[in-house]
Order: structure tokens, then C-alpha cells, then sequence
């Protein structure tokens, strides 16, 4: 069974840094790209960063380019996303998601962990 | 950037309804577009993927056209547990991008 389970979120100031990780198991992780995705409270879906699933790399939604940095540490089967600077719109719920073996569309998500930035 | 706009961003429907989403991209994205569903609290579910290929799982009465620009979710009867906020994505370039949303709602 697929299993993505996040941790890391919690309250911080603004310009303060959290570290996200996401502990994937029940599939070879190596395999697959991952992203995370935020969804701030009341809003839609926003993707902030991944792995590509075909050319490899990673990638960054604008609104984060610069102070976010996603890794992969397959030996140990977990996601990560280091966040500096934070600022109060990056007050947010970020899943972890697994996407399909063909493009990052997400077959799996995690159960979500809230980030608060706030002073 | 390619933009998603979802339309409606709400529908009033009661049980036994057909419901249509649309998701129109600003450009292209072949067939790489995805349709979730998500209820308060949860996690998206995946419902279709490849704009029109059926989740492993998820009931025949979920279905997926279009390809290029123009694409459509339809529930073909609504059940009691498809009242949820429904979204699309598209997988054809980065950055990935999400519709608004449309949110199922009971009449």
C-alpha cells in the first residue's frame, strides 16, 4: 500500500525557514517524480515545486523560485522542501504527491501538513 | 505559464443528475490533464488522468473527454458522496497548474 506521510509544518515568523519531509513507503521511490502542492485555507490547489517525471530536474512555481529548495534522498525514501523567507501567503496546507509513471499527474498524496506564518 | 480556468465555479445538482465541468488551458497540453476531487479535510483524489483514462477504483459514472485546449469531467448520475470540490491540472509543461476549482453542491 502507498503511503506518503508529511511532517516539519508548524508556526513560524515571517523570514523565518521550516523544513518539510515527506516519508514515502509501499512503492520504489526512486522511480518517481514527486512534487508538493499547497492549498492555502479556503483556496484551490497550488503547485509549488517537483521533480519531472520524463526529463528530470527540478522545478519551481514562481511565487516560491528562490527561496524554496525541494530534494529527494532515495536511500532513505523521503521528500523534502526547505522553506526560507517565509512570508504570510506561504500560510498553507502542502501535500506531498506521487505522480504516475508516465507525467506528474498525482495518483497519491499524502495527508497534508499546515505551514503558519505569522508573527 | 498555461492557465486552467474551470467553469462554472459552482453547480447546484441533486442526486440522480448529470454534471458537466469544463477546464479550457490557455494553450495546449495534448492530452496531460488530470481531474481530482477533494472533500473538506482531505486530500485530492485522482478520478482521471491522460484527460480521459478512468482511475483504478473510481466509479464508471465519473467520465473525461477533450484533448488540446478543451476538456470536460461529467458525472453521469451524482451520488450523495460526489458533493466535493473538483479540479483539473495539467501535466504538459512546468509550472503545473491547477484550475479554480468547481464545487458540487446539493440543490
Amino acid at each position: 500500500e502507498v503511503q506518503l506521510v508529511e511532517s516539519g509544518g508548524g508556526l513560524v515568523q515571517p523570514g523565518g525557514s521550516l523544513r518539510l519531509s515527506c516519508a514515502a513507503s509501499g512503492f520504489t521511490f526512486s522511480s518517481y517524480a514527486m512534487s508538493w502542492v499547497r492549498q492555502a485555507p479556503g483556496k484551490g490547489l497550488e503547485w509549488v515545486s517537483g521533480f519531472s517525471a520524463s526529463v528530470g530536474g527540478t522545478y519551481y512555481a514562481d511565487s516560491v523560485k528562490g527561496r524554496f529548495t525541494i530534494s529527494r534522498d532515495n536511500s532513505k525514501n523521503t521528500l523534502y522542501l526547505q522553506m526560507n523567507s517565509l512570508r504570510a501567503e506561504d500560510t498553507a496546507v502542502y501535500y506531498c504527491a506521487k505522480a504516475t509513471q508516465v507525467a506528474s499527474l498525482f495518483e497519491y498524496w499524502g495527508q497534508g501538513t499546515l505551514v503558519t506564518v505569522s508573527s | 505559464d498555461i492557465q486552467m480556468t474551470q467553469s462554472p465555479s459552482s453547480v447546484s445538482a441533486s442526486v440522480g443528475d448529470r454534471v458537466t465541468i469544463t477546464c479550457r488551458a490557455s494553450q495546449g497540453v495534448s492530452s496531460w490533464l488530470a481531474w481530482y476531487q477533494q472533500k473538506p479535510g482531505k486530500a485530492p483524489k485522482l478520478l482521471i488522468y491522460v484527460a480521459s483514462s478512468l482511475q483504478s477504483g473510481v466509479p464508471s459514472r465519473f467520465s473525461g473527454s477533450g484533448s488540446g485546449t478543451d476538456f470536460t469531467l461529467t458525472i453521469s448520475s451524482l451520488q450523495p458522496e460526489d458533493f466535493a470540490t473538483y479540479y483539473c491540472q495539467q501535466a504538459n509543461s512546468f509550472p503545473l497548474t491547477f484550475g479554480g476549482g468547481t464545487k458540487v453542491e446539493s440543490k
